[in-house]
């Protein structure tokens, strides 16, 4: 069976610090990969997605960036993060179109001070 | 106007009621439809599809409405564990690799 995986789950991190959170799916192969953000009390924000190794594309200007290098790894970065990036961010895959429904991991709480 | 559209709620239920909630979307081309359930502070888990014909599980049935563009979940027999928020989910369109997720329509039900 599929899972995903996320981590840490949570993080507490000081302004201008960098960031990097991993995700990686076991049990399926060139799944679809996504990066949410839940800021509190809001809906979902979709911030990157992947349909392959290398190919990232993203949905809102930010001072977050993503990158695939492996087909089953996800990887969300920022050089230095700004009070604005707390929030939830989630993982999540499909296994090819999006017909199917999303998985998400159980998520990364980060908290920027 | 939004592409996803639900009422916020909150839905305040006592047990054993059946509450409704509607979710609308504005692309008449959309694909596919879905309801996830959030609990506070977790990731959003997929509760049901939405097929063309309605379908059910359990206590929970799911309709669509392709002519005013809804689509509808009912549960029958709330039980204090279906409180959440309960996200409504659509596709645009058929080969499209992203998921539209609407803000969600809280439930509480109260003992």
């Amino acid at each position: 069976s599929q899972t995903i995986h996320q981590w840490p789950a949570t993080l507490v991190q000081p302004v201008g610090s960098p960031l990097s959170l991993e995700c990686t799916v076991e049990g399926t192969s060139n799944p679809n990969l996504y990066w949410y953000r839940q800021a509190a009390g809001r809906g979902l924000q979709l911030l990157f997605y992947s349909v392959g190794i290398g190919q990232i594309s993203s949905e809102v200007p930010q001072n977050l960036s993503a990158s695939r290098p492996q087909d089953r790894q996800f990887i969300l970065s920022s050089k230095k993060l700004l009070l604005s990036d707390s929030g939830f961010y989630l993982c999540a895959w499909s296994p090819g179109e999006a017909n199917y429904g999303y998985t998400f991991g159980s998520g990364t709480r980060l908290t920027v001070v | 106007r939004k592409e996803v559209e639900q009422d916020p709620g909150p839905f305040n239920v006592p047990e054993g009621a059946t509450v409704a909630f509607n979710c609308t979307y504005s692309n008449s081309a959309s694909q596919s439809f879905f309801w996830y359930r959030q609990d506070c502070r977790k990731e959003p888990k997929l509760l049901m599809s939405v097929y063309s014909s309605g379908n059910e599980d359990g206590r929970f049935t799911a309709q669509l409405n392709r002519a005013s563009q809804y689509i509808s979940l009912l549960i029958r027999d709330s039980k204090l564990s279906d409180s959440a928020t309960y996200l409504c989910v659509v596709n645009m369109k058929r080969g499209y690799q992203k998921v539209t997720f609407g803000t969600g329509t809280k439930l509480q039900v109260i003992p």
